[in-house]
């Protein structure tokens, strides 16, 4: 799977959007980009996926370059509850390597209020 | 209703000891996972099952053994626990393979070994 890079962490004012990067440069044709995020001490939970066009739905919108070299997740109103770890994952949807995620360190992100 | 389950939610054990993690899931999902969260809180693979036969096994030491009695479960023993198996185990389910699909996951086991 492709490797990912994010910033470390950000802070987001509450209400405010929460719009976090990720590059993933060497993205091949057949793999999706994953967004799952993980609040303090609990399992990760899944936000959105997508392949090469731009995703919406009731947690968030996902931004993707035309080259797919890089993506935004976009959190419209970030609330207090928004606050976590959330990991930009890429993978292929079958065969070899389509099971697991790999997560890498992710961005904390702390909505401030 | 609860997705994902695990039991227990933390485990205290000493060294030495073989210990067992259950997880169930009413997903009707075919695929189970899991995950080993560290101290520095790197998520990484460690099983994965699919209709009860194993996919992926990840560099494990051999004293992980997860066992898939049904669909539905799939449980993680762990014999002469070391020091370094304390982390935080997660279970997690997913429909299958071959269509991009989100991973259910459950909420941890923290295990300590003294």
């Amino acid at each position: 799977d492709a490797k990912t890079t994010q910033p470390t962490s950000m802070d987001c004012a509450e209400g405010r959007a929460a719009n976090l990067p990720c590059n993933h440069s060497t993205i091949s044709g057949n793999e999706y980009v994953y967004w799952y995020r993980q609040i303090h001490s609990q399992g990760p939970q899944y936000i959105i996926h997508g392949l090469k066009n731009n995703e919406t739905n009731e947690m968030a919108s996902l931004i993707i370059t035309e080259d797919r070299k890089s993506s935004t997740l976009i959190l419209p109103h970030a609330t207090l509850r928004d606050t976590a770890v959330y990991y930009c994952i890429v993978r292929v949807a079958s065969g070899a390597g389509s099971y697991q995620l790999t997560f890498g360190k992710g961005t904390k992100l702390s909505v401030i209020p | 209703d609860t997705a994902v389950s695990q039991t227990p939610k933390y485990l205290v054990t000493q060294m030495g000891n073989d210990k067992s993690i259950k997880c169930e899931q009413n997903l009707g999902h075919d695929t189970m996972y899991w995950y080993k969260q560290d101290s520095k809180k790197f998520l990484k693979i460690m099983f994965s099952y699919n209709n009860k036969e194993l996919i992926i096994n990840e560099t494990v030491p051999n004293r992980f053994s997860p066992k898939s009695p049904d669909k539905a479960h799939l449980n993680l023993h762990i014999n002469s626990l070391e020091l370094g198996d304390s982390a935080v185990y997660f279970c997690a389910s997913s429909q299958g393979a071959g269509v991009p699909e989100e991973q259910y996951f459950g909420p941890g086991t923290r295990l300590t070994v003294t």
